[in-house]
């Protein structure tokens, strides 16, 4: 597609149930982003895809946060035993090169969202 | 500790006038800082981008200010029009390459 899709656009769970966020970046874009956006706030990273590879997962918050990239592109985040607090909006980006040249090319293209809401 | 600061109160101007809009950082120093706008139930989008070696960027009619002394960036928007109003995000990349954004100030243009 011509941009960064993700899906569910809402999921609405109970507190303990596992939910899986897809996103499907823009075709061949190596870099792939993953954001949490609770109401008011800014964005919080969570994680970082070069290729399939996380280089950087610093920003997931617990243990029960995980995500994986296959292929090169489609990703998933997993959130295992859900809390109230996992309610947020979970943002998705993907940038043809990795964040850090300054240039036009790692510009960050963002998907619509995954509206999360714990019950 | 390490902080990026917007006016989390809505900036409300008159159609027509300049909005400026306010992102002061510190304990970072950025190669580059990035501004988006970000519209209700949608992702943010990028509008613009300027480097530490850069004063002032401009594009239609947006206008973007990064004073590395002050530690501080301004975004204009001039002959501002109703459809500008939405959520502008500052974000700079930090030492390890993340985009580390502030929370956003509400734009607001009454027609």
């Amino acid at each position: 597609g011509a941009g960064v899709s993700q899906s569910p656009s809402n999921k609405v769970t109970e507190k303990g149930k596992d939910v899986e966020l897809r996103c499907d970046p823009i075709s061949g874009h190596t870099a792939l982003y993953w954001y949490r956006q609770s109401l008011g706030q800014g964005l919080e990273f969570l994680i970082y895809f070069q290729g399939n590879s996380a280089p950087d997962k610093s920003g997931l918050p617990s243990d029960r946060f995980s995500a994986e990239r296959t292929g090169g592109s489609v990703s998933t985040l997993t959130i295992q035993r859900t809390q109230q607090e996992d309610s947020a909006v979970y943002l998705c980006a993907s940038s043809l090169v990795r964040q850090g040249s300054g240039g036009a090319s790692d510009t960050q293209y963002f998907g619509p969202g995954t509206r999360l809401t714990v019950l | 500790s390490q902080k990026i600061e917007q006016n989390s109160e809505a900036l409300n101007i008159q159609e027509g006038k300049t909005a400026t809009l306010t992102c002061n950082y510190t304990n970072y120093s950025p190669a580059y800082l990035q501004w988006y706008r970000q519209d209700p139930g949608r992702g943010p989008v990028f509008l613009l981008l300027i480097r530490e070696n850069e004063k002032e960027k401009r594009k239609e009619r947006l206008k973007v200010t990064f004073d590395t002394t002050l530690k501080q960036s301004l975004f204009h928007i001039t002959a501002s029009q109703p459809a500008d109003s939405a959520t502008y995000l500052c974000a700079l990349v930090d030492s390890s390459y993340k985009l580390i954004f502030g929370s956003g100030t509400r734009l607001l243009v009454r027609p």
